[in-house]
């Protein structure tokens, strides 16, 4: 079974501040990591697909980092918004499959 | 572009009873469709994979009588859980994949199935 695993599960912060959590992943037989925001009753938004080790990526007031040897990728939200309340979900793409961390779910307090 | 509906977005229906969910590409082909399954703080675990025209593939551990999947169309695919118990309430997730870029999945908004 490959494990994906995401911290922290859960995190409150408030308007204003900058945030960041962590997906974990096997460094081998690397192929590719995404990053998805999933508001609730919406569907799964893609944020970032990721494939280089030392690969960063921005998308305004979101970043991500990959490191592909060491088997983790950060996400980054400067400036955190009451909009940016979402479940963050990455996943690790192997042959075919993607295979999903359990999510960090965010709450941005006004 | 690449949007993926699914239908119904939530479901009640007593035990014993067979239950279709729906997902379609509303405006690309996909040629691969996936179906997940989440419980409560758990990952997005993948149940089977489809292929438009062919039958599915079932990961290890999902039972291909219990959940039927069905990619008749490019922008279609269903899935039937078919007498549907108590352990089968959960959250019932599709993605879609076109020809354009293999690496990239599209996602519907999931279906919350309660079996009574």
């Amino acid at each position: 079974i490959l494990n994906v695993e995401q911290s922290p599960q859960s995190l409150h912060v408030q308007e204003g501040d900058s945030t960041n959590f962590t997906c974990s992943f096997p460094s081998s037989n690397f192929y590719a990591l995404h990053w998805y925001r999933w508001e609730t009753a919406k569907s799964p938004e893609a944020l970032f697909v990721m494939t280089l080790n030392g690969d960063e990526k921005k998308k305004g007031r979101i970043s991500a980092t990959l490191n592909t040897k060491e088997g983790y990728s950060y996400l980054y939200i400067k400036g955190s918004q009451p909009e940016d309340s979402a479940t963050y979900l990455c996943a690790w793409v192997g042959i075919n499959k993607f295979y999903f961390g359990s999510g960090t779910k965010l709450n941005v307090k006004p | 572009g690449a949007v993926v509906s699914q239908h119904p977005s939530r479901v009640i229906c007593k035990s014993g009873t067979s239950v279709k969910i729906e997902c379609r590409s509303l405006d690309f082909q996909a040629t691969t469709m996936f179906w997940y399954r989440q419980f409560p703080k758990k990952s997005l675990m993948l149940m089977a994979t489809s292929n438009e025209g062919s039958k599915a593939t079932y990961e290890q551990g999902v039972e291909k009588d219990k959940f039927l999947i069905n990619h008749a169309s490019l922008t279609l695919s269903t899935l039937t859980v078919t007498s549907a118990h108590p352990e089968d309430s959960s959250f019932y997730i599709c993605s879609a994949r076109g020809t354009t870029s293999v690496n990239e999945q599209f996602f519907g908004p999931g279906t919350r199935l309660t079996v009574l």
